[in-house]
């Protein structure tokens, strides 16, 4: 399985400013995705990145407040723009596996917004 | 439409008792299914995934679990548990997105506790 590391592990920021999130993979990978799970719930697709095409947001999630990079193969970077509390979560990305439908987890980013 | 539903938010269990952990799904087609875990402050971890063949899987830290298509369930057992199994576990499906792109989607989770 593919070793993911995120940065920040975890953060606190003021409301209204932004944070970038980095997600680096030790191999190539097609697809990436990132998550939210807010406190005591379960995770949420934010959106998809393939490398070379714009990410594809689900229902609920903009570009404007989650504008995500996607430069190579190995790395992808998500920004919370503008944040209220309410974007208080564990940001999580993942890598599709070898095998179909598959997707290993980075640790997440713990971000708590005042 | 694909969908996830885990029975108990929390369950409860004694050190060497039954670990079972219930997973519903709903599919129209044949499924692949997931159970993953979070232990504190951490990422997912996968524990075991199907997809095709042998309906009895089995994963890391003695885990297993049993896909069962005439129940739509995919429960996850461990004979004896270990206080270290104490997390929280995601059932999770995949959807088919596209051509070739795909979905997981996540069950709300079941908090495992194990008392001493």
């Amino acid at each position: 399985s593919a070793v993911i590391s995120q940065k920040p592990s975890r953060d606190i920021c003021q409301r209204g400013t932004s944070l970038t999130i980095q997600c680096q993979v030790d191999s190539q990978v097609t697809m990436m995705f990132w998550y939210r799970q807010q406190p005591g719930q379960s995770l949420t697709l934010i959106a998809t990145a393939n490398q070379g095409s714009e990410a594809t947001y689900e229902s609920g999630f903009v570009i404007d407040k989650f504008p995500i990079s996607r430069p190579n193969l190995t790395f992808s970077t998500l920004t919370v723009s503008n944040m209220s509390p309410e974007d208080s979560s564990i940001y999580l990305c993942s890598v599709e596996g070898e095998l179909v439908n598959e997707q290993f987890f980075g640790p997440g980013t713990r971000l708590t917004v005042l | 439409a694909q969908s996830v539903t885990q029975l108990g938010s929390h369950v409860s269990v004694s050190e060497g008792a039954l670990v079972l952990l219930r997973c519903n799904y709903s599919s129209s087609v044949p499924p692949y299914l997931f159970w993953y875990v979070q232990y504190p402050n951490q990422g997912l971890q996968l524990l075991l995934k199907y997809t095709t063949g042998a309906t009895l899987v089995k994963g890391i830290n003695g885990f297993e679990a049993e896909f069962k298509k005439s129940e739509t369930s995919f429960h996850l057992t461990k004979p004896s548990a270990h206080m270290s199994d104490a997390a929280e576990y995601f059932c999770a499906v995949s959807r088919q997105w596209g051509d070739s792109s795909y979905k997981l989607i996540f069950g709300s989770g079941t908090r495992l506790l194990v008392r001493p």
